[in-house]
């Protein structure tokens, strides 16, 4: 079963508009992070947010994370034709060498002009 | 700036045929290395990982298998191909520090189309 799972599955916006992934997660976690993959593109990371966190901003890009009820969402304003992508929430549950990081399946946004 | 490069960029091959996928990182010493699988519109299915040459964990058994002959380099291989092996393969490190919150750096990906 997943640990870490986004909704809505898709997503589709006009230009300009504001939108937001949300992830849900069933263990407790050290971190949770965002990450972003275009067509064809290895994923990137957005945002990094430690569970003694409830808020991260990268421009743009506004994170939540709510540990009591293993939640996260992901903001995006002004959205942008480049931030057509999927977005993965992704959750660390081990600060030991291997850094386990399992995602979710991701949530597909489309962004129009 | 560590860079992280993967090849090819694509194949094409056959049912049985064997597959090499490669994967080199600069700029960082002694990375932990790992190995991602995603089908197409799929989630990240991380294969393997490594923390030092010479030593390789399997986390999914897929017929796959995995070797890190250098410091900076990180092999993914098989003698014969199977249809379910289509799909992206990713290349990522990360840092080994104990209480690292585990950021992945990403290749491009390698996406292999079994016929």
């Amino acid at each position: 079963s997943q640990l870490a799972e986004e909704n809505p599955w898709a997503l589709s916006v006009h230009e300009g508009e504001s939108v937001t992934v949300n992830c849900s997660y069933k263990t407790s976690i050290t971190a949770l992070q965002w990450y972003r993959q275009k067509s064809g593109e290895g994923p990137a990371q957005l945002i990094l947010i430690r569970s003694n966190e409830r808020e991260k901003r990268n421009g743009r890009l506004r994170a939540t994370l709510d540990t009591s009820s293993q939640s996260s969402s992901l903001s995006i304003t002004a959205t942008r034709c480049e931030d057509t992508a999927v977005y993965f929430c992704a959750t660390v549950y081990s600060g030991g060498s291997n850094a386990k990081l399992t995602f979710g399946k991701g949530t597909k946004l489309s962004v129009k002009s | 700036a560590q860079t992280i490069h993967q090849w090819p960029v694509a194949e094409i091959k056959a049912v049985g045929s064997p597959l090499s996928l490669g994967c080199t990182i600069k700029g960082k010493s002694s990375p932990n290395l790992y190995w991602y699988w995603q089908a197409t519109g799929g989630t990240l299915q991380q294969l393997f990982y490594s923390i030092t040459v010479g030593q390789v964990e399997s986390v999914v058994q897929l017929n796959l298998s995995a070797s890190r002959p250098k410091d900076d380099q990180f092999i993914l291989s098989t003698e014969k191909l199977l249809l379910s092996h289509s799909g992206f393969y990713l290349c990522a490190w990360s840092l080994v520090d104990r209480g690292s919150t585990g950021q992945l750096y990403f290749g491009e990906g390698s996406k292999l189309t079994v016929l």
